[in-house]
């Protein structure tokens, strides 16, 4: 059965620095795979996508993903965080065909000191 | 365009009562998803229509759970006879198909159940 992993509950990181959020996946062919962020009272915003094609995936507010199928891993990295980057973040699988539904992980809760 | 709506946006109701829940999706988009969401947990998918034809329903939909798409535009999820265990968060979605089949699902912004 499909499954998504997102090993770190919380992550703590200063503004400025780095940031990777792990991210392992369970799914027997090529995967589509999505980061969502979440911020307290507000729905899930689609931060990148990955369907095909290059493995290293641009998305918006300075976000970037890269696939590995070796790993089974689809980590979230930006190079410099920003205080308003601290939020709810999701990684997610399209489990099959038919429903195009998706399973999500549990979630990585950042949380940005100044 | 103005985005995925849902409403209310925050339900509070006493256990045994039913509620009734609206998503409305985006215009063009004919894929239109459940999700249910509890505390520290991510999304749980619930069920999926393609126009008004509900085509997938998880094993969380209970007896207890209904949802209708009569138009293929708007949605409702029903709850009868609510228990404390259905509060939750409410995310509704919709997509337009690719070719292909996978695309992005746009959320609302959710409705928030609490059963006392």
């Amino acid at each position: 059965a499909q499954s998504v992993t997102q090993p770190d509950i919380h992550i703590t990181v200063s503004e400025g620095a780095s940031l990777e959020l792990r991210c392992n996946y369970s799914y027997g062919a090529t995967p589509y795979l999505f980061w969502y962020v979440q911020s307290p009272g507000q729905g899930l915003q689609l931060l990148l996508k990955y369907f095909s094609g290059d493995t290293l995936v641009q998305g918006i507010k300075g976000f970037e993903a890269e696939f590995k199928r070796s790993q089974s891993s689809f980590n979230l990295r930006k190079p410099s965080v920003h205080w308003s980057d601290a939020a709810e973040y999701f990684c997610a699988v399209g489990a099959g065909t038919g429903t195009y539904k998706y399973i999500f992980g549990t979630g990585t809760r950042l949380k940005v000191l100044a | 365009d103005t985005g995925v709506s849902q409403d209310p946006r925050h339900k509070i109701t006493k256990r045994g009562q039913n509620v009734t829940f609206r998503c409305d999706p985006i215009s063009e988009h004919n894929r239109l998803y459940w999700y249910r969401q509890t505390l520290g947990q991510g999304p749980e998918f619930l069920t999926y229509f393609q126009n008004e034809a509900q085509l997938e329903k998880s094993r969380l939909l209970s007896d207890r759970f209904s949802a209708e798409r009569p138009k293929g535009s708007f949605s409702t999820l029903e709850i009868q006879r609510t228990e404390q265990g259905d509060s939750a968060m409410y995310l509704c979605a919709s997509s337009f198909p690719r070719s292909g089949g996978y695309n992005e699902q746009f959320f609302g912004p959710g409705t928030r159940l609490t059963v006392l």
